[in-house]
């Protein structure tokens, strides 16, 4: 099974709420890593959290992480229409290959 | 640079053909990735290069996929022959470290009929 899993599978806000992703994984670390994918597109990245660092902010994106719960959460902050979109957690872990999870659809109404 | 290149957008062949994906990575990336989307299976690691060589093929579902990367700025996925359930999204990703930052390209969208 994939090593990253995100929940919720679906979320679905309105403009101007936070929205909150989380993923989980199963074995240690070196990175755990966020990307965006558009309906046709192909991913982008937004974040990489090392597993040495506990939080990260970029913009209106603020990424946490726990190792000792194997966890990682994206949080959206103040979320526009233009964020709907798939997100999808990746870890990194002793083989240095990036696995990622199922992703989160998030449906962000104006 | 105009980031990573694949083509074509869009597949559509016959079952039993032969099929070639096309990537153009970032110039410099030290690293090459081919993914499958379905719905089913989500984004699966096909196989990956480092300067050419291919590194890891372990998830190449069967022996009718075959990749290459005869230079640092071309590869190619190709299945012979097709079947319908190849049907699904194939992406080339690069990168300068092998966990690092992956840059996609758009993808390119296998239909077996």
């Amino acid at each position: 099974s994939q090593q990253g899993e995100e929940d919720p599978q679906a979320l679905s806000i309105q403009e101007g709420e936070n929205a909150t992703m989380n993923c989980s994984y199963k074995t240690s670390i070196n990175n755990l890593q966020w990307y965006r994918q558009n309906s046709g597109r192909g991913l982008v990245h937004l974040i990489l959290i090392r597993s040495n660092e506990r939080e990260k902010h970029s913009g209106r994106l603020r990424v946490t992480l726990d190792t000792s719960k194997k966890s990682s959460s994206l949080l959206i902050t103040a979320s526009r229409a233009a964020d709907t979109a798939s997100y999808f957690c990746a870890s990194s872990g002793s083989a240095r290959q990036l696995t990622f999870g199922s992703g989160t659809q998030l449906t962000v109404l104006p | 640079d105009a980031g990573v290149i694949q083509s074509p957008r869009h597949e559509v062949t016959e079952m039993g053909q032969e099929v070639t994906l096309r990537c153009k990575p970032i110039s410099g990336h030290d690293y090459l990735f081919w993914y499958r989307q379905t719905m089913m299976r989500g984004l699966e690691l096909l196989i990956y290069f480092n300067n050419n060589v291919p590194i890891d093929d372990s998830g190449m579902p069967e022996d009718r996929f075959s990749a290459k990367m005869p230079n640092a700025s071309f590869s190619t996925l190709k299945i012979q022959p097709s079947e319908p359930r190849d049907s699904a999204v194939y992406f080339c990703a690069s990168s300068l470290f092998p966990d690092g930052e992956a840059f996609f390209g758009q993808g390119t969208r296998l239909t077996v009929v």
